[in-house]
């Protein structure tokens, strides 16, 4: 089967640091993306990383281990903003576009 | 407007009834995706296609047809909708597949579908 696990909830006050963790067992790997989706609102893009090593945009970075299918986002200077729910999707299949498959979400509370 | 965008917005309606939800993007990506989300669940697909005229089936198809006789429309069917089919529905476009389009999917506002 394939399967992505990330924690369901974390919790952190603006200006720190949070990590949020993304394992995968998945029968192909093309590449790890990261999606933030604000309550009421829809997906949106933040990352990718098809190979290892992190990767950074602005205040947000994204690092992936493929031996140990495991990989991370990490959200620097918290803002009140960044208070949303953040997908990990794989790319499991190759030559067939787009075909993700989602983790179940992490919702990401940042408070004062 | 450019983008992508779905129709309704919200809709409520009752056990048994056909409903079709649509969805029209104008970038005219070739691939397109329907999700549903539901708590605890994140985003399952259940249909995608990849050009028009060409569609299979995601995690969750049964009970839900789709079609897509043009690149730019992507409609959801529920045949006979069940109260288990209350969710909120996301359509999705990505670019051709190879390079960004691989990995970066563009998702409509959803539709919020409530079977009573």
């Amino acid at each position: 089967g394939q399967s992505l696990e990330q924690p369901s909830e974390v919790t952190a006050v603006e200006g720190a640091i949070v990590q949020i963790n993304c394992t995968y067992q998945t029968s192909g790997f093309y590449g790890l993306s990261w999606y933030q989706q604000h309550d009421g609102g829809a997906p949106t893009f933040l990352s990718y990383n098809g190979l290892d090593g992190l990767e950074e945009t602005g205040r947000f970075s994204s690092f992936l281990s493929r031996s140990d299918s495991y990989g991370y986002l990490l959200l620097q200077e918290l803002q009140m903003k960044d208070s949303a729910s953040y997908f990990c999707a794989v790319r499991a299949f190759y030559n067939q576009g787009g075909k993700l498959i989602f983790g179940q979400g992490t919702e990401l509370s940042v408070k004062p | 407007d450019a983008g992508i965008t779905q129709s309704p917005r919200y809709k409520i309606t009752e056990t048994g009834r056909q409903v079709t939800l649509m969805c029209h993007q104008t970038w005219s990506h070739s691939y397109m995706f329907w999700y549903r989300q539901d708590l605890g669940h994140g985003l399952r697909l259940i249909y995608y296609s990849a050009a028009a005229d060409i569609t299979d089936k995601g995690e969750v198809p049964d009970g839900y047809v789709v079609s897509r006789s043009k690149t730019e429309n992507f409609p959801l069917t529920l045949e006979s909708a069940t109260r288990s089919q209350t969710s909120v529905y996301f359509c999705a476009s990505s670019d051709t597949g190879t390079g960004r389009g691989a990995y970066e999917q563009y998702f409509g506002p959803g539709t919020r579908l409530t079977v009573t």
